[in-house]
């Protein structure tokens, strides 16, 4: 199975602060990376498909970048709507496989 | 809009099966893969298979291989997933999500269900 690293595990921000995640890949996966967004006690929501595109509905403050190994997600000004844990999936081998997972909050 | 609504929460003994439905609405239920993708308690998501509402074919993860069935009743646009000879460590939340392909898998999951809670206990 293909192994995603997420960094950091966690992170405590300020309302319009940047807020950058990174995501690894064990091997070469293309772009086929998706990020998704979830609240507690709710389903994820994905944002972000092969690698940059952003989702039908979702705000411009997401993005996606990257390809091959090493992927970034960043949120240009961090508002309090988006305190959640941020995922990271490949799908360029079965199984999809999912990073550990991201939890943001508010400084 | 497109809906997956999941049934409700179930307990369960040890050894026990669980099937749990996922109904679909607001979308053609037979263009697009159902996959099921399960949560333990504060854990991250697990991806365990999905099914191809228009063939029935499926394809599970090997670890759940020989204990999970995924049916589907395109009559009323239903996808189940069925869990047996459970653990304490099967217990979580139990998702099924829509495929963002048409008529393929990408692998990539656009709509959820609310979630299934089964807590797997003696």
């Amino acid at each position: 199975d293909i192994q995603m690293t997420q960094s950091p595990s966690s992170l405590s921000a300020s309302v319009g602060d940047r807020v950058t995640i990174t995501c690894q890949a064990s091997q070469d996966i293309s772009n086929y990376l998706n990020w998704y967004q979830q609240k507690p006690g709710k389903a994820p929501k994905l944002l972000i498909y092969d690698a940059s595109n952003l989702e039908t509905g979702v705000p411009s403050r997401f993005s996606g970048s990257g390809s091959g190994t090493d992927f970034t997600f960043t949120i240009s000004s961090l508002q309090p709507e988006d305190i959640a844990t941020y995922y990271c999936q490949q799908y360029d081998d079965l199984p999809p496989t999912f990073g550990q997972g991201t939890k943001v909050e508010i400084k | 809009q497109v809906q997956l609504v999941q049934s409700g929460a179930e307990v369960k003994k040890p050894g026990a099966s669980v099937k749990v439905s996922c109904k679909a609405s607001g979308y053609t239920f037979t263009d697009y893969y159902i996959h099921w993708v399960r949560q333990a308690p504060g854990q991250g998501l697990e991806w365990m298979g999905w099914i191809n509402p228009n063939s029935g074919g499926t394809n599970y993860a090997q670890k759940f291989q020989g204990r999970v069935t995924m049916t589907r009743d395109t009559s009323i646009s239903t996808a189940y997933m069925e869990l047996s000879r459970l653990r304490s460590d099967d217990t979580a939340v139990y998702y099924c999500a829509r495929d963002l392909g048409y008529s393929i898998s990408r692998g990539g999951f656009d709509y959820w269900g609310q979630g299934t809670l089964v807590t797997v206990s003696s």
